[in-house]
Order: C-alpha cells, then structure tokens, then sequence
C-alpha cells in the first residue's frame, strides 16, 4: 500500500522567512503533484512534477522531485500572508497519470506578520 | 477549459437518509471522473473513479456507491446514511497534457 507523508503537519513562520515542506512516499513514482487548499475551500493544483530532478517554479513557491530519494520539497521563498494555506502533495503510483492518487496528510502553513 | 460543477453546495441530512450527490462536468468529453471524501481536517480519500459511462472502480468498502449515467455526469449516492459520512465531498476530472486531477467546488455534508 502507497504511503504518502507530509511533514510537518503545522508549519507557523514569518513573513519574509523561508521554509521548506518535504514529502516522503514508499513507492516508485515519477509522477507527483502540488496542491492548495484554502479553507473551506476546493483543491487548487500548483505544480505537477513527471521526471527525477524535475524542477518547478511559480512566484515564492519552488517544488522539486527526486524519484530516487521518495522525496518531493515545497520551497516558499520571502513568505507573504497570501500563502497561508494548507498544502498537499499526492502521488500518482500507476505512474501513467489517469488513476488514482494518493495523498499526503497536508500541511497547514500560516503565515504571521 | 474544463468547468466542474457540484449539487449541491451544502447538505444536512439525518442518520438513515438516502443520499444523492452530483457532478457535471463542462468542455470536455469522456473524462476520468474521481470522487473523494475529506474528514474534518484530514487529507482526501478516494471513494470512487470512473473512465466512462458505466464504468466504476470502487476503492474503499462503505455505504456509498458512485454512477455516470452520462459522459458528464458522475453521482454518488447512499441508502442509509451513517454519522461517519459526514465530510467534504469533492469530484475531480483528468484534463490536461500533465493528466492532472482538477477539483470542483466540493459538497459540503453533515450527518446528524
């Protein structure tokens, strides 16, 4: 059974700081995705990583995957308000991208003036 | 671009009830359709996925069951609710060159 671990789970950090979330999986994938929920709200997708040492950038938010290592990183760069959310990662185990995915238990990031 | 649509927003039902929850879909046709459920702070579960009208894979034993009577519709649905249905339910298309999963609006539910 596909493990999916985020941690941490509650992440409290300054604006202008920077942070790192890291994602663990037990399984062979080369497909991972980035999420964002707001609350009370629906998923957003952010990034969608297909290949070992694929690398994704959009605004402060950077993710990486390294397919050898199990590993997945969410980089906030200079952190602002707006970031606050909670982050999920998921791992698609087919590696084919039409199934189904496995989610991390998510991160709670706010962001504190 | 692809729209999802889900019905209703919000629901209060008591324990017992029947339950029907819907997801149409916009802009795309014979999508891989996806039903999950999310606890009250907690990460999301597949229920159900279908890659076409008729076709359901169940992932998880429960009192629920999922249809797609139609290309763009995909419903779930219960006889007898339990307290422990209680969640957000959210439906996800496939669309894309990434094949990534993208989210309707979600289904607010509590059992009572």
């Amino acid at each position: 059974e596909l493990k999916v671990e985020q941690n941490p789970l509650f992440l409290s950090m300054q604006e202008g700081k920077n942070y790192t979330i890291y994602c663990n999986y037990s399984t062979t994938s080369d497909r991972l995705y980035w999420y964002r929920q707001d609350p009370g709200k629906s998923l957003e997708s952010l990034f969608v990583l297909l290949s070992n040492g694929a690398v994704k950038q959009e605004g402060r938010l950077m993710a990486s995957l390294d397919t050898k290592a199990r590993l997945s990183t969410l980089h906030i760069t200079a952190a602002v308000h707006d970031l606050s959310a909670t982050y999920f990662c998921a791992v698609d185990e087919s590696g084919e991208g039409n199934e189904k995915l496995t989610f991390g238990t998510g991160t709670r990031l706010t962001i504190i003036p | 671009s692809q729209t999802i649509h889900q019905w209703p927003a919000t629901l209060v039902q008591p324990v017992g009830s029947p339950l029907s929850l819907e997801c149409t879909v916009e802009g795309t046709s014979n999508p891989n359709l996806y039903w999950y459920r999310q606890a009250a702070g907690r990460g999301l579960q597949l229920l159900f996925y279908s890659v076409g009208i008729g076709q359901i894979s169940s992932e998880v034993p429960q009192n629920l069951s999922a249809s797609r009577p139609q290309d763009r519709q995909f419903i779930l649905s219960s006889k007898k609710l339990l307290l422990s249905d209680s969640g957000f339910y959210l439906c996800a298309l496939l669309a894309g060159e990434t094949d990534t999963q993208y989210f309707g609006p979600g289904t607010r539910l509590t059992v009572l």
